[in-house]
């Protein structure tokens, strides 16, 4: 069974930096982009950005370009995003989640089946 | 960037009535690249319909997807108690992805 499965939820002060993990199960972790989408409290989805998990190509939207970070680290088929210098405004629920169809012969931008149960961010004083 | 509006804010029916959810798009989605997604309290979006008006595995038959160009819609024929929940719809034409604001279905 495909599944995506995050690290715990996590609570920060303002400034700080956090990292969340997001593991793959049941397929070929370097076949398919894996994106990142945020969820503030009561609000709507925002996208962050994708990776590739084979070559480590990364696109960030551009509202989280510079104190957003995407890695992977194959050998335990896990994605990772790592926000700094967080804000009371970067509290949220961060999902990742997988585009349908291999990377060989699909574009990253897609829709996304299935998501991960998400990590809550809480940033707080 | 593609903005897109899901109209109504909030929807108030009851079981067994058609739901009609509408999504617009600020420019021609050219390559009819929309999904939309169901998403419960506390839990994860789950995909529901792709490429307008695709279902994706296991979604039931009372989902459908439509729409071209800026205006799309997602009807569900008859609801289900566990159709209650928030839709949003997504597009994948361009980049940067966007969602709308999401629509919510609440009992009447």
């Amino acid at each position: 069974q495909v599944q995506l499965v995050h690290s715990g939820a996590e609570v920060k002060k303002p400034g700080a930096s956090v990292k969340v993990s997001c593991k793959a199960f049941g397929y070929t972790f370097t076949g398919y982009y894996v994106h990142w989408v945020r969820q503030a409290p009561g609000q709507g989805l925002e996208w962050m950005g994708w990776i590739n998990p084979n070559s480590g190509d990364t696109n960030y939207a551009q509202k989280f370009q510079g104190r957003f970070t995407m890695t992977r680290d194959t050998s335990i088929s896990t994605a990772y995003m790592e926000l700094s210098s967080l804000r009371s405004d970067d509290t949220g629920v961060y999902y990742c989640a997988r585009v349908p169809c291999l990377t060989t012969n699909c574009s990253p931008e897609n829709w996304f089946d299935p998501w991960g149960q998400g990590t809550l961010v809480t940033v707080s004083s | 960037e593609i903005v897109l509006t899901q109209s109504p804010a909030t929807l108030s029916l009851s079981p067994g009535e058609r739901a009609t959810l509408s999504c617009g798009a600020g420019q021609s989605l050219r390559r009819h690249f929309l999904a939309w997604y169901q998403q419960k309290p506390g839990l994860a979006p789950r995909l529901l319909i792709y490429d307008v008006s695709s279902r994706a595995t296991g979604i039931p038959d009372r989902f459908s997807g439509s729409g071209s160009g800026t205006d799309f819609t997602l009807t569900i024929s008859r609801l289900e108690p566990e159709d209650f929940a928030v839709y949003y719809c997504q597009q994948y034409d361009s980049s940067p992805l966007t969602f709308g604001g999401g629509t919510k279905v609440e009992i009447k």
